[in-house]
């Protein structure tokens, strides 16, 4: 079946430390892919998406591109803060007419000053 | 974007029990889905819901445990019937606007403690 396997965690670094986060797919069409995040306290919200191979998403200093040829979507950041420290999810969704998600295990960071 | 809330934030249940969590959206929207997120797990669909038609629902999760309601096009309400401690969880209902690859909306879910 379909499923997203993501880096296992957690993970720790010190600010402005480089950030990549690891996440691989297996998909039976071709979807698109997210990355979620879900800060302390707070609701899941969308940090980037790509649709098609070779997109890049990009938010808040964070980027994935969509690697078609090795089926996976790693998320980095060249210098983390502080602020960064949350659980971030790795999701897809195959486009087939029923939106919904497929999420990875999560991947809790954090960050120390 | 779509503004969804959810009612109650969380709750403490009692075994046995059943709690009815409810999803309001600010706008029309075709698809709803509730997901859990149980501790330190990511989040499994639960169902999606349509309205005006019976929701679907996931391998492992069966209507009678988690009836649904979609009443009209910004509201949902999922029931966690006779609860045991292991419905212990995050309940988060979302909506998605437009076709696919479209971002989804999530509420900002429902904490469950089940005693």
């Amino acid at each position: 079946g379909d499923s997203v396997t993501q880096m296992e965690g957690p993970v720790t670094l010190s600010e402005e430390a480089f950030l990549t986060i690891n996440c691989t797919y297996t998909a039976t069409g071709y979807p698109s892919l997210f990355w979620y995040v879900q800060y302390p306290g707070e609701g899941l919200q969308l940090l980037l998406k790509a649709t098609k191979a070779d997109d890049k998403g990009s938010n808040k200093g964070f980027e994935a591109t969509y690697r078609k040829e090795t089926t996976s979507f790693h998320l980095e950041k060249g210098s983390v803060q502080v602020s960064d420290s949350a659980v971030y999810f790795c999701a897809l969704n195959l486009n087939f007419g029923n939106e919904k998600l497929t999420f990875g295990t999560g991947t809790r960071l954090t960050i120390i000053p | 974007s779509a503004v969804i809330s959810q009612k109650p934030s969380r709750d403490i249940c009692q075994r046995g029990t059943s709690l009815t969590i409810q999803c309001q959206v600010d706008s029309q929207v075709t698809m709803m889905f509730w997901y859990r997120q149980q501790p330190g797990q990511s989040l499994t669909l639960i169902a999606t819901a349509n309205q005006g038609s019976e929701a679907t629902y996931e391998s492992g999760f069966v209507i009678d445990k988690f009836p649904i309601s979609r009443p009209n096009l910004t509201f949902s309400t999922l029931t966690v019937s006779n609860m045991s401690p292991e419905d212990s969880s995050i309940y988060l209902c979302s909506t998605h606007q437009g076709g696919g690859g479209d971002t989804q909306y999530f509420g900002p879910g429902t904490r469950l403690t089940v005693l």
